[in-house]
């Protein structure tokens, strides 16, 4: 059992480039989440989803997309990479309901040049 | 709106001896606690969590936390740490009006010296 699995796990643009983080979940999760951990400030939320075909905006959504085409997928795009988005990104996912934990993935690197 | 504070950036102690990792909170709601671990390089797991019920809640690694409504407070607490307790602790909280919005602490660095 894989749980919450992000690809890639490393990576490096250069100011302006685009990428497409993704993650895959197997655990027949509804909800799926992806953060940005920055040091001192611990996980922001970027957007989520609550089910397959809806995202949503979380506290930190400038210059980001998503999209929940499948209900085991969620990806997340940056159109036009910019130095302030380096950092490090959790997808995590978790069952309908406030009182459920969610299950992270090991992360991705990011560094933006 | 809600908010988690964690008093303790770094919290250094040596192998064996007891360790206490502070959690305050605020919110207008009642609320759902987490303590969520993070090993070097690895993705957050959760540690323990309160839900309802006996205000002390424990995990299966020997770690414990106390809800406080009254002070609400959510510290954990281990009688006798490890080396393989280094990790980042990360308090949470979820509140019960929301099915997704999971706040989070800044995180303490826990540092097990031997």
């Amino acid at each position: 059992n894989a749980g919450v699995t992000q690809t890639p796990k490393f990576r490096v643009l250069k100011t302006g480039q685009s990428m497409t983080l993704l993650c895959a979940q197997d655990m027949n999760h509804e909800y799926m989440y992806w953060y940005r951990q920055d040091p001192g400030m611990g996980l922001r939320l970027i957007h989520y989803s609550v089910g397959e075909g809806t995202t949503a905006k979380g506290e930190v959504p400038d210059g980001y997309n998503v999209s929940r085409l499948k209900k085991q997928n969620f990806l997340l795009g940056l159109e036009s990479a910019a130095p302030s988005q380096t950092s490090v990104y959790f997808c995590a996912s978790s069952y309908v309901g406030s009182n459920q934990p969610q299950h992270f993935g090991d992360g991705t690197r990011l560094s933006i040049l | 709106a809600q908010s988690v504070t964690q008093l303790d950036s770094q919290v250094p102690v040596f192998e064996e001896a007891p360790v206490e990792l502070r959690c305050n909170y605020s919110s207008s709601v009642s609320v759902y606690l987490f303590w969520y671990v993070q090993y070097p390089n690895q993705g957050l797991q959760l540690l323990l969590k309160y839900l309802s019920g006996s205000t002390l809640v424990e995990s299966i690694n020997g770690f414990e936390a106390e809800f406080n409504k009254s002070q609400t407070s959510f510290h954990l607490r281990k009688p006798s740490v490890h080396i393989s307790d280094t990790a980042e602790y990360f308090c949470a909280v979820c509140p019960m009006d929301s099915s997704y919005k999971l706040i989070f602490g800044s995180g303490t660095r826990l540092l097990v010296r031997p």
